[in-house]
């Protein structure tokens, strides 16, 4: 069975501090991807990045970085120098190679106060 | 605009009422989606098509729900006898497919259910 865990529900933090985002994952597939969304307070998911299983060499795209590591089945995410509108619900999303279920975690909700 | 628009964006009906969703993916998408949200969690997968074809279906989908994708072009998503437990943010998301990889999906705005 698969699974995605983001332990943390809500995180909080002040402008310009760096917060990271953790994603634990299990599947017994030895292919598959692994996502980040971001769904901010207008409710609609944007897609931040996708990683393969073959491929775990980190990602930079400006502030995001992402880490992903398959010895502790982790994809974590995160943000530097974060602004107000980073705040935003965040899932980690995961699906195997040919199967089209994609399965979310239930999200961690990032306050970034001015 | 050329995103993924669903329609209604929101949705008031009594219980034991069907109603209807419709959603239109991306045109040069093949692949479908269908999830539903309820607050504070993630989307659950409901079902997927590929072009016209549904190839997977949760168990989450009871035999209240039906989903279609004539001629591979927008879907729509059905239930019937609603019950209040249907009430969430029903997301519809398309991608496209490549040679068996796996890509983004790209969500449309959702409809909100709320079942009285």
């Amino acid at each position: 069975a698969q699974k995605v865990t983001q332990a943390q529900t809500e995180i909080s933090v002040v402008e310009k501090e760096d917060v990271t985002l953790d994603c634990v994952y299990e599947t017994r597939d030895t292919t598959y991807y692994l996502f980040w969304y971001k769904q901010p307070p207008s409710g609609e998911l944007v897609f931040l990045i996708r990683r393969n299983s073959f491929d775990e060499q980190n990602e930079i795209s400006g502030r995001y970085s992402w880490n992903f590591q398959k010895s502790t089945s982790s994809f974590n995410f995160t943000i530097t120098a974060s602004q107000v509108v980073d705040s935003a619900v965040y899932f980690c999303a995961l699906t195997n190679t040919g199967g089209f279920k994609t399965i979310f975690g239930a999200g961690t909700r990032l306050f970034v106060k001015a | 605009d050329t995103g993924v628009s669903q329609d209604p964006r929101h949705k008031i009906t009594k219980r034991g009422q069907n109603v209807t969703f419709r959603c239109d993916p991306i045109s040069e998408h093949n692949r479908l989606y269908w999830y539903r949200q309820t607050l504070g969690q993630g989307p659950e997968f409901l079902t997927y098509f590929q072009n016209e074809a549904q190839l997977e279906k949760s168990r989450l989908l009871s035999d209240r729900f039906s989903a279609e994708r004539p001629k591979g072009s927008f879907s729509t998503l059905e239930i019937q006898r609603t019950e209040q437990g249907d009430s969430a943010m029903y997301l519809c998301a398309s991608s496209q497919r490549t040679s068996g990889a796996s890509y983004e999906q790209y969500f449309g705005p959702g409809t909100r259910l709320t079942v009285t």
